[in-house]
Parts: structure tokens; C-alpha cells; sequence
């Protein structure tokens, strides 16, 4: 029973334009929120996070929003870029950042992005 | 630092013999987790470690899955006997809190013939 769920396995967009990659999930005492992106052959890293009392978090290209009520947040990047051509994992966690919880995470979605 | 290493790269086993996952995770770190990556399952929690001691182990699939922090700088999984049900990447990771700042290793890709 998957609790982060990304039912989207792929996407792909073009260079320049807008990248939107979706999370859903089903944990009501989820609270704190994050997205990972990965590399062929390399481990997960950490890319951005937000916390249940904000709706939007920023970071250069890269902007996370999240709607408690729907239990959803997304990641726009903005613009696309081919290096952001990666798998992107959402994780989710109860009660903030060292809650003494671990991250549950998605499956997955690969971004690939062409010129 | 170096990072949070795994050993071995790349694992090829035949099916009922068992394996050693080997992690070395980030000095000072005092959280150390084992994930599994599946496409089916995506990353799949399978223990954590708080201070040595482990935390949750609900994770674990089935009996034959093992796993042993015997000091701050060193941590195994075992499977002991290896399916092939059980390739996957398997990924430790380690940090100062539990949801935040993980560092992740490279991976040991286990495929199980």
C-alpha cells in the first residue's frame, strides 16, 4: 500500500518549456514534504522541501506547491533544461523534519528532457 | 568526506546463496537507512538505524532479510537465501535527521539468477 504515489512513470518536454511532475498521497499525518531527483547509476539527492504550513516553496527554477486538501503537490521546473533529464522521487514525512520518521517515498517519475 | 560509500558496485549471485551488502555511511551522521528501488515499488523503506540501535524494521520483507549496524561507520544487510525476486538496487543512506538531509550512496545493484 503505497502512501506517496506518483502515477506518472514518465514524462517528456521540450527544452525551455515547463516541466510538472505530480504527487499524491494518502497519510493525513503527513506534514512535511520533499522531492528527490536521481541519476543513472548514482544515489537519490535531495532537491527541494516544503512544510505543511506553506503552500509554495521556491528555489531558483525549481518550485514545489502543495494542496493539503486534495493531498497533492507538484514540482514545476521552470524553464526545462536537458540536465534536468532524471528520475524524480517525491518523499513525504509525518510531523516535520526530525520527527524520528522516515521518508516514504514514490516510485518514481522520469523527466526526460529534449532540445 | 567521501560521502556514503557501498560495496559491492554490482552483485551477481545464484539463487539460495547469500549476500552482503556492505554501507559506510558519513561521519557524524546518526541515522542510517537501508532503502530498495524496484520499478514496481519505487524506494521501499526496509530498516533505519537511530544511534546503532535499529528504529523500524517493519520494512523487512521476510525472515531472510537481515541487518546489523555494529558500530557508528559500519552497517550490513544480508540476505540469506537470495531469491531472484529480490534484484533490485538496494541504497543506504545516512543523515542527522530522520526525514532531512539524506545522503545517499551509489547503489548496489543486486541481480539474483
Amino acid at each position: 500500500d503505497q502512501q506517496v504515489k506518483q502515477n506518472s512513470p514518465s514524462l517528456s518536454v521540450q527544452e525551455g518549456r515547463i516541466s510538472i511532475l505530480n504527487c499524491d498521497y494518502t497519510n493525513s499525518m503527513f506534514d512535511y514534504f520533499l522531492w528527490y531527483k536521481k541519476y543513472p547509476a548514482e544515489g537519490p539527492t535531495f532537491l527541494i522541501s516544503i512544510s505543511s504550513i506553506k503552500d509554495k516553496n521556491e528555489d531558483g527554477r525549481f518550485t514545489v506547491f502543495l494542496n493539503k486538501s486534495a493531498k497533492h503537490l507538484s514540482l514545476h521546473i521552470v524553464p526545462s533544461q536537458p540536465g534536468d533529464s532524471a528520475v524524480y522521487f517525491c518523499a513525504a514525512s509525518p510531523r516535520g523534519a526530525n520527527s524520528g520518521y522516515a521518508l516514504n517515498f514514490g516510485k518514481g517519475t522520469s523527466l526526460l528532457v529534449t532540445p | 568526506d567521501a560521502g556514503v560509500i557501498q560495496s559491492p558496485r554490482h552483485e551477481v549471485t545464484e539463487m539460495g546463496q547469500e549476500v552482503t551488502l556492505r554501507c559506510k555511511p558519513i561521519s557524524g551522521h546518526d541515522y542510517l537507512f537501508w532503502y530498495r528501488q524496484t520499478m514496481m515499488r519505487g524506494l521501499e523503506l526496509l530498516i533505519y538505524f537511530n544511534n546503532n540501535v535499529p528504529i523500524d524494521d517493519s520494512g523487512m520483507p521476510e525472515d531472510r532479510f537481515s541487518a546489523k549496524m555494529p558500530n557508528a561507520s559500519f552497517s550490513t544487510l544480508k540476505i540469506q537465501p537470495s531469491e531472484p525476486r529480490d534484484s533490485a538496487v538496494y541504497f543506504c543512506a545516512s543523515s542527522l535527521q530522520s526525514s532531512y538531509g539524506y545522503t545517499f550512496g551509489s547503489g548496489t545493484r543486486l541481480t539474483v539468477v
